[in-house]
């Protein structure tokens, strides 16, 4: 069965500096993995998407992410964090046997410093 | 496109009154899904249509809530009798298959359910 698991429930970076954020996913079958971000009070926004095309996505806002199959990763970076970039953020893969149902993480809540 | 939406935004209500949260999809999407996010639990799946019809409800507790979705633009969740347990945010979310659509999922703003 599919599923994904992000390490760190909470990551805190200085404004400026490089946002990474981790992402590991388990499918016996090429995946779709999407990165999803929540601001407070508002409902999911899809960031990017990965569907088996280029390994490398790139998102809104300045993010992207890596497709590796090798390391079963999809880690979500930002070269520079921004204030507006306070938010949590949700790694997500489709299952096979129903493309349209996605597995979400748990979750990682990206806090920036002045 | 509108995109989805949901009524109402918040919502108060004392125990053991029935509550109906309302979701309208994007038009042409396919697949409707109710979440609930807590902070214990974070974001669960409940019940999932597709073209109307229940595919997994299995995340659903039967005894209390009950989703439907009589038309293409409309679906309601359902709990009755309401619990403090049930305080949470409910989403909404539709997506579209077939050619040229990878499966995301579109997200409403949520309802905020405060059972007291």
């Amino acid at each position: 069965a599919q599923s994904v698991t992000q390490l760190g429930s909470h990551v805190s970076v200085s404004e400026g500096a490089l946002v990474l954020l981790r992402c590991n996913y388990s499918s016996s079958v090429p995946p779709y993995l999407f990165w999803y971000v929540q601001y407070p009070n508002q409902g999911l926004q899809l960031l990017l998407k990965y569907t088996s095309a280029a390994t490398l996505v790139k998102g809104i806002n300045g993010f992207e992410a890596e497709f590796k199959k090798s390391e079963t990763s999809f880690h979500l970076t930002k070269p520079s964090a921004h204030m507006s970039d306070a938010a949590e953020y949700f790694c997500a893969v489709s299952v096979y046997s129903s493309a349209s149902k996605i597995i979400f993480g748990s979750g990682t809540r990206l806090s920036i410093r002045p | 496109d509108a995109g989805v939406i949901q009524s109402p935004r918040h919502e108060v209500t004392e125990m053991g009154q029935e509550v109906t949260l309302r979701c309208k999809p994007i038009s042409g999407h396919d697949y409707l899904f109710w979440y609930r996010q807590t902070m214990m639990q974070g974001l669960e799946l409940l019940v999932y249509f597709n073209n109307k019809a229940v595919m997994d409800d299995s995340g659903m507790p039967k005894d209390r809530f009950s989703a439907k979705m009589p038309n293409a633009s409309f679906s309601t969740l359902k709990i009755q009798p309401s619990e403090p347990r049930d305080s949470a945010v409910y989403f909404c979310a539709s997506s579209a298959t077939g050619t040229g659509h990878s499966y995301e999922q579109y997200f409403g703003p949520g309802t905020r359910l405060t059972v007291t």
